[in-house]
């Protein structure tokens, strides 16, 4: 099974920053991964797919990169709106695993 | 406007069983694999099982291989899971999941139903 290894798992910052999230594979998974948004009491929201492929409506301070094992989410321009967890996900085979999530708070 | 709508959740006794199903609208159903997804309280998201647009192609993950049985009813637009031989640690907040065509990432999400296992 392919382990997603997720940093950090909190994360402070301010409103304007950029901060980053980093996803490590435990095997190459050749791009086959996705980022999510989940804000409190609510379900999960696709932000990102093929590693850096930005899923419609999501705004353009997202970004995502990486290839092989090494994945990075990235969030310019922090927004009030933008305080969730964060949680990566490999679709290169079964089974799918999710990262373990990043708590991204104010600061 | 996709729709996933869950239900069927509720309070269960360890070792019984109970059934989720997920009725879908706003899309053409049929056309798209299904997935379970749940989230333990306080806890991150964990993989359940997945079923292809036909039901020709099934999977599990390892912790309710066995025990757990995922199904749809195309004319229905709706998805199930079967769940037996429930345990403490299958308390969850069960989300369906619609999948992208050919890939297994998660485009839309119901808004999940809760299933807690005590005695």
């Amino acid at each position: 099974d392919i382990q997603m290894t997720q940093s950090p798992s909190f994360l402070s910052a301010s409103l304007g920053n950029s901060i980053t999230i980093t996803c490590h594979a435990s095997q190459n998974i050749k791009g086959w991964l996705a980022w999510y948004q989940q804000k409190s009491g609510n379900a999960p929201e696709l932000l990102i797919y093929k590693a850096s492929s930005l899923q419609s409506g999501v705004p353009s301070r997202f970004s995502g990169s990486g290839s092989g094992t090494d994945y990075i989410l990235t969030i310019s321009n922090l927004q009030p709106e933008d305080i969730a967890t964060y949680y990566c996900q490999h679709y290169q085979s079964f089974p799918l695993t999710f990262g373990g999530g990043t708590k991204l708070e104010l600061k | 406007e996709v729709q996933l709508v869950e239900s069927g959740g509720g309070l269960v006794q360890p070792g019984r069983s109970l059934k989720l199903s997920c009725l879908a609208s706003g899309f053409t159903f049929s056309n798209y694999g299904m997935n379970w997804i749940r989230q333990a309280p306080g806890k991150g998201l964990e993989w359940v099982a997945s079923i292809s647009s036909s039901s020709s192609y099934i999977y599990y993950a390892d912790t309710v291989k066995g025990r757990f049985t995922i199904s749809r009813d195309n004319a229905k637009n709706t998805l199930y899971l079967q769940m037996t031989s429930l345990r403490s640690e299958d308390t969850a907040l069960y989300y369906c999941a619609r999948r992208g065509i050919r890939v297994h990432y998660f485009d839309y999400w119901g808004q999940g139903v809760m299933v807690t296992v005590s005695s």
